[in-house]
């Protein structure tokens, strides 16, 4: 089925661990989003990608790093995980026209870092 | 920058009584859209309803409307006839229409629906 899929799905990592997560999706988006959710914070920016090799900050960027080496693909990395990457990842991606019909999200990644 | 604010962290609502849910939002763009977003306790996000700033009539999409009000920068979900599976969170969120047509969320109601 057509649509943004993210890996892994539940994480648990150490403190000072790395990881990385990966969102694809088959829709030939130009448009990539990463956002994490916090509790009574809704959903944060935090890096987006407006093209394959482009990369830009979100609201909340530290910590993170991102790439775009391929359109279909959007990955999130953590080089040194802290307790406060403890969060809910969402990928999200959306056409150059824009869609009246809501941005396309993953299914989400639950990262807790210990 | 834009801002989304929905002021009602939770919301108990009987079973098939209608629900508004709150948001406000600040923008100094003339064009931008605003959409709303459930999310059960699945996790996904499932997208609801849509209204761009210059659409004259309130959006509606089956059982969800919007309540738009430009001048006061109100963006209200209605739901009406509420259902036991409406139980989730909801997100209010605004796009720039420019750029990289960025989300902005609002923090979240969830909304319970007793029987």
């Amino acid at each position: 089925n057509a649509g943004v899929t993210q890996t892994p799905k539940f994480r648990v990592l150490k403190t000072g661990q790395s990881m990385t997560l990966l969102c694809a999706q088959d829709m030939n988006h130009e448009y990539m989003y990463w956002y994490r959710q916090d509790p009574g914070m809704g959903l944060r920016l935090i890096h987006y990608s407006v093209g394959e090799g482009t990369t830009a900050k979100g609201e909340v960027p530290d910590g993170y790093n991102v790439s775009r080496l391929k359109k279909q693909n959007f990955l999130l990395g953590l080089e040194s995980a802290a307790p406060s990457q403890t969060s809910v990842y969402f990928c999200a991606s959306n056409n150059i026209l824009g869609s009246n019909y809501g941005y396309t999200f993953g299914s989400g990644t639950r990262l807790t870092v210990v | 920058a834009q801002k989304i604010t929905q002021t009602q962290p939770g919301m108990f609502v009987q079973e098939k009584e209608a629900v508004t849910l709150d948001c406000t939002y600040d923008t100094s763009d003339q064009s931008y859209g605003l959409f709303w977003y459930k999310q059960p306790s699945s996790g996904e996000m499932i997208f609801l309803i849509y209204q761009g700033s210059y659409d004259e009539q309130n959006a509606t999409e089956g059982r969800y409307s919007l309540n738009f009000q430009k001048a006061r920068k109100s963006a209200n979900l209605v739901i009406s006839a509420s259902q036991l599976g409406d139980s989730a969170m909801y997100f209010c969120a605004m796009r720039e229409i420019q750029g990289a047509q960025k989300l902005v969320f609002g923090q979240g109601t969830r909304l319970t629906i007793n029987p």
